[in-house]
């Protein structure tokens, strides 16, 4: 079965210390991965995928498959990052995106 | 990218109606796509909206509950049929074009509350 796990509903950091949000599926093909965020009162939106192999905001995402892994990463945490944090998953060739369940990052002055 | 308007933003429904979500996008898509988001919960897809043919729905929905049109390569509607407290949630209608690497722009959902 195809799903997107994300354990943490909620990550608390203070500004400046490191962010790890983590992400973990299950997929019996080459996965295609993304992160998507959605900050207060705006609507969903691309972060980063796999594929690109980008740093986005700071962000990165490295995709593990011997830990079927792709877990978001920041070294330095700003404000401006509190958000909602969805990984997600494309089944392949079909352009469906199959979520996780959300990490809400809190990010303390 | 695609901007996306959804109507209605919010409403409140009683048990037993229908209610029909649109989705105006600003460009031509391949493809649209209806999630649903409980509270608490992740999104869930619905059905993909398949332009002059029926939508193609995921397991756990169907076309009586759901039914879903769309006309052209930018417009879609979502009706929610003979509504319960179970279906009050967050319904968002996607878009993106195929082989545009699975980027997907949302709109700001539609959120329904059912008494």
């Amino acid at each position: 079965a195809q799903r997107v796990t994300q354990p943490e509903k909620l990550l608390s950091v203070f500004k400046g210390a490191p962010v790890e949000l983590k992400c973990n599926y299950s997929y019996s093909g080459s996965p295609e991965l993304f992160w998507y965020v959605q900050y207060s009162r705006q609507r969903l939106q691309l972060l980063l995928r796999h594929i690109s192999r980008e740093s986005i905001k700071g962000f990165t995402a490295d995709l593990n498959k011997g830990e079927t892994s792709f877990h978001l990463k920041k070294p330095f945490a700003q404000e401006e990052d509190s958000a909602m944090y969805y990984c997600a998953l494309m089944r392949y060739n079909t352009d469906k995106l199959i979520f996780g369940t959300g990490t809400r990052l809190q990010v303390f002055p | 990218s695609a901007v996306i308007s959804q109507k209605p933003s919010r409403d409140i429904c009683q048990r037993g109606t229908s209610l029909t979500i649109q989705c105006q996008v600003d460009s031509q898509v391949t493809m649209m796509f209806w999630y649903r988001q409980q509270p608490g919960q992740s999104l869930t897809l619905i059905a993909t909206a398949n332009q002059g043919s029926e939508a193609t729905y995921e397991s756990g929905f169907v076309i009586d509950k759901f039914p879903i049109s769309r006309p052209n390569l930018t417009f879609s509607t979502l009706t929610v049929s003979n509504m319960s407290p179970e279906d009050s949630s967050i319904y968002l209608c996607s878009v993106g074009n195929r082989g545009n690497t699975g980027e997907l722009f949302f709109g700001e959902g539609s959120r329904l509350t059912v008494l």
